[in-house]
């Protein structure tokens, strides 16, 4: 595609449901990563990934999200029994390969009421 | 480890005026430098970066930045801003498979 596509755009989740979180990168990007970015601050590092291989998941804040990418392409960013401290915006940028430059989804706004 | 800092969570400016957003970062290897602009409800767009050679860096929309390895910084500047240019800027640095961003600033340019 032309650029990164995330979806749903915006999704408001009761505390304690499970939430999925898609993206789409361009079309040839070796390299994918998922970013959390709260009200007024820059973006957090989640996880990386290297074709289908999850090669950094050093920024997942607990064992409640989980991201995979079973076919090198689309990623989805799973968090289970969502919490209020997950409200943020979480981003999803892939590159060709590697950190030399890293194109943004616009971002899917998670809200837990 | 690496990390930026971004000085100026806010900088006012009046249309037609100079800017410059700072930036300045710590990092113990060589790194590569990006300028990320935000609209509202927007993703991160790329402004310019910095690989490697001239460290002068020439973005999209008139933005330039300057790498400046003594003093570790990468500051952002526009002869010249529009309302249009009323954004957030994030600076960040990549390095160990991961991009590190600053908190940002947000420009507000008056008219």
């Amino acid at each position: 595609g032309a650029g990164v596509s995330q979806s749903p755009r915006y999704k408001v989740a009761k505390r304690g449901q499970d939430v999925a979180l898609r993206c789409d990168p361009i079309s040839g990007h070796v390299s994918l990563f998922w970013y959390q970015q709260a009200l007024g601050q820059g973006p957090e590092f989640l996880t990386y990934f290297q074709n289908e291989a999850q090669l950094d998941k050093s920024g997942l804040p607990s064992d409640r999200f989980f991201a995979e990418r079973p076919e090198g392409s689309v990623s989805t960013l799973k968090i289970q029994r969502t919490q209020q401290e997950d409200s943020a915006v979480y981003l999803c940028a892939s590159s060709l390969a590697g950190v030399t430059e890293a194109f943004f989804g616009q971002g899917t706004r998670l809200t837990v009421v | 480890a690496q990390s930026v800092t971004q000085l100026d969570s806010q900088v006012p400016v009046f249309e037609e005026a100079p800017v410059e957003l700072r930036c300045n970062y710590s990092s113990s290897v060589s790194v590569y430098l990006f300028w990320y602009v935000q609209y509202p409800n927007q993703g991160l767009q790329l402004l310019l970066k910095y690989l490697s050679g001239s460290t002068l860096v020439k973005g999209i929309n008139g933005f330039e930045a300057e790498f400046n390895k003594s003093q570790t910084s990468f500051h952002l500047r526009k002869p010249s801003v529009h309302i249009s240019d009323t954004a957030e800027y994030f600076c960040a640095v990549s390095g160990f498979n991961k991009f590190y961003f600053g908190s940002g600033t947000k420009l507000n340019v008056k008219p």
